[in-house]
């Protein structure tokens, strides 16, 4: 079965410090995957996808995720992180044959930035 | 601007009602999608339609029902018979057969138990 998974719960960087979310996933075909982001009591934001092509991808916010097919990742990353990016974040990962189009969310990583 | 509106953006239900939140989209998006959040207990998929008069129910469906009428529409009613609805409710549109696309998601709806 697919399934998406977010090693860490919680983290906490200094503002300034570079960020590394890790997203692990399990799935057979080649996969469609996202990372959103989630401010307190608001909806989830789309920051990046692959589906094909170039296996590291540019997203909104200064952020950037490789997909390395070996490792079955799709680590989130970004050089210096700011105040505004403390919220939680989902990986996510296109499931299931072409006709039923669910993504299948990974637990969440919730990060904290010191100032 | 396109987008999926969720209202109201909180809610209180008394013990053994029911009520609906709306969901609503002008994405042209055939399959929606309802999700509960708990904290950290990550998005749990309630109920999922692809397609206009059709819906599957996902992995915690019970004392939840939904109807897709229009395809527009996607209202979710939380049910006397859902024991624990204190949550917050997300609805999404998008995904179905350009999954690549990923979900566009609305801003939320908090049901609070009073």
């Amino acid at each position: 079965a697919q399934s998406v998974t977010q090693p860490d719960i919680h983290i906490t960087v200094s503002e300034g410090a570079s960020l590394e979310l890790r997203c692990n996933y399990s799935y057979g075909a080649t996969p469609y995957l996202f990372w959103y982001v989630q401010s307190p009591g608001q909806g989830l934001q789309l920051l990046l996808k692959y589906f094909s092509g170039d296996t590291l991808v540019q997203g909104i916010k200064g952020f950037e995720a490789e997909f390395k097919r070996s490792q079955s990742s799709f680590n989130l990353r970004k050089p210096s992180v700011h105040w505004s990016d403390a919220a939680e974040y989902f990986c996510a990962v296109g499931a299931g044959s072409s006709n039923t189009g669910k993504l299948i969310f990974g637990q969440g990583t919730t990060l904290q930035v010191k100032p | 601007d396109g987008g999926i509106t969720q209202s109201p953006k909180y809610l209180f239900r008394k013990e053994g009602q029911n009520v609906t939140l709306s969901c609503e989209q002008n994405l042209n998006h055939d399959a929606m999608y309802w999700y509960r959040q708990d904290p950290g207990q990550g998005l749990r998929l309630i109920y999922y339609s692809q397609i206009v008069n059709d819906f599957q129910k996902g992995d915690i469906a019970e004392g939840y029902s939904v109807s897709r009428e229009k395809k527009e529409s996607f209202p979710l009613t939380v049910t006397s018979a859902q024991k624990n609805p204190t949550a917050f409710y997300l609805c999404a549109s998008g995904g179905g057969p350009d999954r690549k696309y990923g979900y566009t998601f609305g801003s939320g709806t908090r049901l609070t138990v009073v």
